[in-house]
């Protein structure tokens, strides 16, 4: 079985600001990570994903991702906050590499506002 | 290369009728996974299909049903229509090898049942 926990359902930062956008996750094998974005009204897009090479992950847009088996995390972070980072941003796990892959199990999502 | 695409982009329903949403996957992928995204909440997996196969499903009762066709394409169809299934319905289409867990999601179909 696998879950994703993320915490914090809204977080506000400044233009400019760090943006840390938590998420912990839950999985009886090696997991396979993954952080989307949604804009209002669109399908999700893949900001970037974690399959057990390089535990710092870069991704689109600036944002990277750390892999920290210990804590079971998986946070995502933007140094500098731009004001079209303003989205709904969905943490998820998926346990396997091969065509079953498909079957990830997803956060209830954090949505991030940026003030100007 | 075309996008994942849904058709339609929006629907109104009764309760107790039917429904039939598409999805045209990505250029080249085999593998098609349906989500249901209430509203305030992430996706949940309701099915996936590869190669016109059922391939696991969700917590989802049978009146969730699918097809997936020989070009990929693939429809999702609910019987019965409940309040509760009021929603977002995505899809997402990837590659049926190992990075078949990069999945590529369309706009969604949002179905509002009355």
């Amino acid at each position: 079985a696998q879950s994703v926990t993320q915490l914090g359902s809204h977080v506000s930062v400044s233009e400019g600001a760090l943006v840390l956008l938590r998420c912990n996750y839950s999985s009886s094998v090696p997991p396979y990570l993954f952080w989307y974005v949604q804009y209002p009204n669109q399908g999700l897009q893949l900001l970037l994903k974690y399959t057990s090479a390089a535990t710092l992950v870069k991704g689109i847009n600036g944002f990277e991702a750390e892999f920290k088996k210990s804590e079971t995390s998986f946070h995502l972070t933007k140094p500098s906050a731009h004001m079209s980072d303003a989205a709904e941003y969905f943490c998820a796990v998926s346990d396997s590499p091969n065509p079953n892959a498909g079957k990830s199990t997803f956060g209830d999502g954090t949505t991030l506002t940026v003030k100007p | 290369e075309t996008g994942v695409t849904q058709s339609p982009t929006h629907l109104i329903k009764t309760r107790g009728q039917q429904v039939t949403l598409r999805c045209s996957s990505q250029s080249g992928h085999n593998t098609v996974s349906w989500y249901q995204q209430a509203l305030g909440q992430g996706p949940q997996f309701i099915f996936q299909y590869y190669r016109e196969e059922e391939n696991g499903r969700g917590n989802f009762p049978p009146r969730f049903s699918g097809l997936q066709f020989p070009n990929y394409s693939s429809e999702l169809n609910v019987n019965a229509l409940e309040l509760d299934d009021s929603a977002l319905y995505l899809c997402a289409s990837s590659l049926g090898d190992e990075r078949s867990y990069e999945q590529y999601f369309g706009p969604g179909t949002r179905l509002t049942v009355t």
